[in-house]
């Protein structure tokens, strides 16, 4: 069926380091993805999209990587911040290409960042 | 910077009780959702709104739930009869091309 997951449920790492967030999708057809920074007790904050037409896309300190050939998304943060930690969540838009139809989120992965 | 609000930020009640959560969306967006997320899992769509219908709803969207858009600025969620299992955090969102969630509401069910 169509998903989309994580790699790794957690990350630790120091400030100062960079940080490589990754998610695994399956279908396909899907054209526009989306990363989300949950904080604890907060909704999920907009952090970049991307459109398939698009490999790459950069935001501040953000990067959003698409490979469509193995379906495969990720976020790197620059130089990771204590602000930084939270649990990062990728979605999926499934209304054709559009960004107006439901978000299909994956599981989420924990960011911890060490002062 | 505009924002999603959600009213109340927790909300107790008890099994079979009616709830209705609150949002009011950001001012110039058209689209609306509802989404709930069970402690400690992902965030499952509910349900799209768009010009005062239902655009799209998922299986758990059944018909103990409705959604209405009474005025201007308000777009609440309804439960008719809550059950144990709906326990969880519920956000709103709204969008003019990016989806923007509000914080949530908590609703424990007991």
């Amino acid at each position: 069926g169509e998903s989309v997951g994580l790699h790794l449920p957690t990350l630790s790492v120091q400030e100062g380091d960079n940080s490589i967030i990754n998610c695994a999708y399956s279908n396909s057809a899907s054209d526009y993805f989306i990363w989300y920074k949950q904080e604890s007790g907060k909704g999920p904050q907009f952090i970049i999209d991307i459109r398939s037409n698009m490999d790459k896309r950069q935001g501040q300190r953000v990067t959003v990587l698409l490979n469509k050939t193995v379906k495969h998304l990720s976020l790197q943060i620059a130089a990771t911040q204590p602000g930084d930690s939270a649990v990062y969540f990728c979605a999926e838009n499934k209304a054709g290409g559009t960004s107006y139809g439901k978000l299909t989120f994956g599981q989420g992965t924990i960011l911890t960042v060490h002062p | 910077e505009p924002e999603v609000t959600q009213t109340p930020s927790h909300q107790v009640t008890q099994m079979g009780q009616e709830v209705i959560l609150r949002c009011v969306p950001i001012s110039n967006h058209l689209y609306f959702y509802w989404y709930r997320q069970i402690l400690g899992q992902k965030v499952e769509f509910l349900v799209s709104f768009y010009n005062n219908e239902i655009s799209e709803k998922s299986e758990i969207f059944d018909d103990q739930f409705s959604v209405e858009r009474p005025d201007g600025s308000n777009f609440t969620l309804k439960i008719r009869s809550t059950k144990l299992e709906d326990s969880a955090m519920y956000f709103c969102a709204s969008s003019a091309g990016e989806q923007y969630f509000g914080p949530g509401t908590r609703l424990t069910v007991t």
